[in-house]
């Protein structure tokens, strides 16, 4: 069955690290360009990082660009999002998502919710 | 950045009934135009893919059409599971930005 799962969520303070996993199954996840997709609570969805299928090319919206590092683990078929100096406005919901051969986001994991706060 | 506006925010309609969402983009994005289905609690879901390409185990009901800048997303007979938030997404230029959403409820 193709299959992303997150992980790695949780409560963190402003100024705090957190460290988000993504399993992946059902697929040959070295074929594929991997993201990072975030949605806050009641807000619409926002692409975050991206990296290609053999880290070559890594690109990140300017609102993490500095703070959060995308990698991926094509031995374990895994990629991650280390997020560091974390802000109130980092909370959301952080789902990994897949890039089809045309780069659309064809398969997405369930989620994991990321919450920032004092 | 381009940017994609959604109409309408919110849609109200029956099961039955037939569907027009709306997406317009800043600039032209030729075709390179998606749709995605969120439910509550779920992950989204790619439904049209290059404006009119229905994803995997799209039933036909969903018609994407459109170009440059103006797109449509049309499901022809709703069925009680197609009330959800849809979002469009552009692939154009870098980066990839979606829609604000469409909630048909």
């Amino acid at each position: 069955e193709l299959q992303l799962v997150e992980s790695g969520g949780g409560l963190v303070k402003p100024g705090g690290s957190l460290r988000l996993s993504c399993a992946a199954s059902g697929f040959t996840f070295n074929s594929h360009k991997m993201n990072w997709v975030r949605q806050a609570p009641g807000k619409g969805l926002e692409w975050v990082a991206s990296i290609t299928k053999t880290s070559t090319y890594i690109y990140y919206a300017d609102s993490v660009k500095g703070r959060f590092t995308i990698s991926r683990d094509n031995a374990g078929d895994s990629l991650y999002l280390q997020m560091n100096s974390l802000r109130a406005d980092d909370t959301a919901v952080y789902y990994c998502a897949r890039g089809s051969g045309d780069d659309w986001f064809d398969l997405w994991g369930q989620g994991t919710l990321v919450s920032v706060s004092s | 950045d381009i940017v994609l506006t959604q109409s309408p925010a919110t849609l109200s309609l029956s099961p039955g009934e037939r569907a027009t969402l709306s997406c317009r983009a800043s600039q032209s994005v030729s075709s390179y135009l998606a749709w995605y289905q969120q439910k509550p609690g779920q992950a989204p879901r790619l439904l049209i893919y290059d404006t009119s390409n229905r994803a995997t185990g799209i039933p036909a009901r969903f018609r994407g059409s459109g170009s440059g800048t103006d797109f449509t997303l049309t499901i022809s007979s709703l069925e009680p599971e197609d009330f959800a938030v849809y979002y469009c997404q552009q692939r154009s230029s870098w980066p990839p930005v979606f829609g604000q959403g469409t909630r048909l409820e």
